[in-house]
């Protein structure tokens, strides 16, 4: 167990669905980061989040938003699912706005069908 | 635009012997490296790092060596077990001082690493 904990596991939907994936960041991280692995592709970074507030933004589709509560936990929303959407999305933490070192969860495999 | 890259997709090797894994990278505000290592249905748990001003990391069998010249690093690992057999990525990070960049980390396309007893 990393301490970074990713819900659901699994979870497949249908084309044009809004879903919603959660991190829980390991106790005394400050920064959330979420990452996309698809099929044959390396990690692509997402998105970050320090402390609450949106510190860096990469590859992340119109339709993808993401946000970082009071209690540290995020919330990665994608909607107007398509095909391609299907992938690993990782979501990592760290303790400083620096990072280094990130811990990563486990991962949430969503299947659009 | 990949900015680190892992050109081979795989590499086989015997038990016991040296297992060296190679990555690239084009961007010059890279201050700090990362190998990362993936079993399936797990995270990425973290290998070893090298600061830019350093060109070697050492920790156990596990060595890290930086040419910032070349914009190479590779990763040694002698000697090479079945349980090291995994996806090995090659990460580095922008560390961008009052910017927006602080830690993220691009990550290479990964090396499957097939260690055979």
């Amino acid at each position: 167990d990393s301490g970074v904990t990713q819900t659901p596991k699994h979870l497949i939907t249908a084309t044009g669905q809004r879903v919603t994936l959660r991190c829980s960041p390991r106790s005394g991280d400050l920064s959330v980061y979420w990452y996309q692995q698809s099929l044959d592709q390396g990690l692509q970074f997402l998105i970050q989040y320090y402390n609450g507030e949106e510190r860096a933004k990469g590859n992340i589709l119109e339709r993808f938003s993401a946000q970082q509560f009071p209690d540290l936990h995020s919330e990665l929303n994608l909607s107007s699912l398509e095909l391609g959407d299907s992938a690993l999305y990782f979501c990592a933490s760290s303790p400083t706005r620096q990072g280094g070192g990130y811990t990563f969860g486990s991962g949430t495999r969503l299947t659009v069908v | 635009d990949q900015q680190v890259k892992q050109n081979s997709p795989s590499l086989s090797v015997q038990e016991g012997r040296i297992s060296i894994l190679n990555c690239d990278y084009t961007n010059s505000m890279f201050d700090y490296f990362l190998w990362y290592k993936k079993y399936p249905a797990e995270g990425p748990t973290f290998l070893i790092s090298i600061s830019s001003i350093k060109d070697k990391n050492e920790d156990g069998r596990f060595t890290v060596f930086l040419n910032k010249s070349a914009k190479h690093l590779s990763l040694h690992i002698v000697p090479s077990q079945p349980g090291d057999s995994a996806v090995y990525f090659c990460a580095a990070r922008t560390f961008s001082a009052g910017g927006t960049s602080y830690g993220k980390l691009t990550f290479g396309q990964g090396t499957i690493l097939t260690v055979h007893p």
